[in-house]
């Protein structure tokens, strides 16, 4: 089984507070990906990456940025939180792009903006 | 564009009665559909997948059936289980979406005693 893991698993910091996630997998997997889950609108794309040095727009990229550092490393940088963002991310990776491709999950980052 | 629709947002059983969750799509070309689950404090995990011939996959006692003309992807299981509690997505990937995977809103399924 794929193995994604992401640190912290719980963060608190204050509104304008820097924040960074972290997400490590060691597939060889090529894609990476940020998500947010909030009740009531699924899983919905910050970011993602096909290689070290890359950097895709999702779906709901505002006040986020990313880094992908290694093949392996993957950070979601949130330099001016605000209340918006609490929420729980989950890091994913998969081989490739394409029809049918699985994506491997974290565990999830619980991150509370006060 | 294209798009998927879980209109459950909870669904409440009692252990062995059956289970349907909801899905339903929107896109331009054939898509691949897919059920993800997620147990609690778990990470989400694939389920389920589309096949291109029109097999119906399985996994776990659960089943889902591609219905082009109804545009549904509904997941099925005849018996529900305690352990089957869980956060359930549908998704899709199409090439009229550039094949990213796009997710409905969640069904939080509850199986009690």
């Amino acid at each position: 089984e794929a193995a994604v893991t992401q640190s912290p698993r719980n963060k608190v910091t204050v509104t304008g507070g820097n924040v960074t996630l972290s997400c490590r997998q060691t597939n060889s997997h090529n894609y990476m990906y940020w998500y947010r889950q909030d009740t009531g609108h699924g899983l919905r794309l910050i970011h993602y990456s096909y290689g070290a040095g890359n950097l895709q727009i999702g779906d709901v990229p505002d006040g986020y940025k990313a880094t992908r550092t290694t093949q392996e490393d993957f950070f979601l940088l949130l330099e001016l939180a605000s209340p918006s963002q609490t929420s729980l991310y989950f890091c994913a990776s998969s081989d490739a792009w394409g029809a049918g491709e699985r994506l491997f999950f974290g565990h999830g980052t619980k991150l509370s903006v006060l | 564009g294209d798009s998927v629709t879980q209109t459950e947002g909870l669904v409440t059983l009692t252990e062995g009665l059956p289970v349907m969750l909801n899905c339903t799509y929107q896109s331009t070309y054939s898509p691949f559909l897919f059920w993800y689950v997620q147990h609690l404090n778990e990470a989400p995990k694939l389920l389920l997948k589309s096949f291109t011939d029109n097999k119906r996959p399985e996994h776990q006692g659960f089943h889902a059936t591609l219905h082009k003309s109804s545009s549904s992807f509904h997941l099925q299981k005849s018996s529900a289980q305690l352990s089957d509690s869980a956060l359930y997505y549908c998704a899709l990937s199409a090439s009229s979406g550039s094949w990213q995977l796009i997710f409905g809103s969640g069904t939080q399924l509850t199986v009690m005693p």
